[in-house]
């Protein structure tokens, strides 16, 4: 059964701290990694990872892949209040479907 | 910025009842899926559908879940005989084609059953 487990569960900073989302994952038939930010609602998505070594960036989000040693971690630099959010990892197998972790809580105080 | 829509946001049902909650994909995407959440739970994975058939789906989905593209731009998800575990946020999501992995999301149908 494929598996996804993110850490820390939950995380409470202050704005200006960096932080970094843990995600490791035991899948079949990997095809890619996906972060994505869950707010109020929908998974809004952030990046897609599909390569071990490369870094996506936008902005103050980065992510980067270890396809060996099955992680990706999520970096977030300068935080903000707007960062409060559950972070999603969610790794795509052959199967065509999506397989989440628990997600991270992400609390940015002023 | 194109987006999927679902409808309605919010249905309140009694157990046993009947349900069809809609989204409407992304225009151009080919790929189409059915997510729930638990509250306080993970997004669980329940379908996909592409070319018209269910490609996959998980042991959530069972008999009493059934899926329809009845047109060009609607993706329904049918539930039969509604079950008090049945409550969750149900999120519809595509994607463009095969070898694009990003799935986009609705804002989700909160279904309570009660």
């Amino acid at each position: 059964e494929d598996k996804v487990v993110q850490s820390p569960l939950s995380l409470v900073v202050h704005e200006g701290d960096t932080v970094t989302l843990n995600c490791s994952y035991e899948v079949t038939n990997f095809r890619s990694l996906l972060w994505y930010k869950q707010e109020k609602k929908a998974p809004t998505f952030l990046f897609m990872l599909t390569s071990s070594g490369i870094e996506k960036k936008s902005g103050r989000l980065s992510s980067i892949l270890d396809k060996k040693e099955l992680f990706s971690i999520l970096n977030i630099t300068a935080t903000q209040t707007g960062d409060s959010a559950v972070y999603l990892c969610a790794v795509y197998n052959a199967g065509n479907m999506l397989t989440f972790g628990g997600g991270t809580r992400l609390m940015v105080k002023p | 910025e194109p987006e999927v829509t679902q409808t309605p946001s919010h249905q309140v049902t009694q157990m046993g009842q009947e349900v069809i909650l809609r989204c409407v994909p992304i225009s151009n995407h080919l790929y189409f899926y059915w997510y729930r959440q638990i509250l306080g739970q993970k997004v669980e994975f329940l379908v996909s559908f592409y070319n018209n058939e269910i490609s996959e789906k998980s042991e959530i989905f069972d008999d009493q879940f059934s899926v329809e593209r009845p047109d060009g731009s609607n993706f329904t998800l049918k539930i039969r005989s509604t079950k008090l575990e049945d409550s969750a946020m149900y999120f519809c999501a595509s994607k463009g084609d095969r070898i694009i992995y990003e799935q986009y999301f609705g804002p989700g149908t909160r279904l309570t059953v009660t």
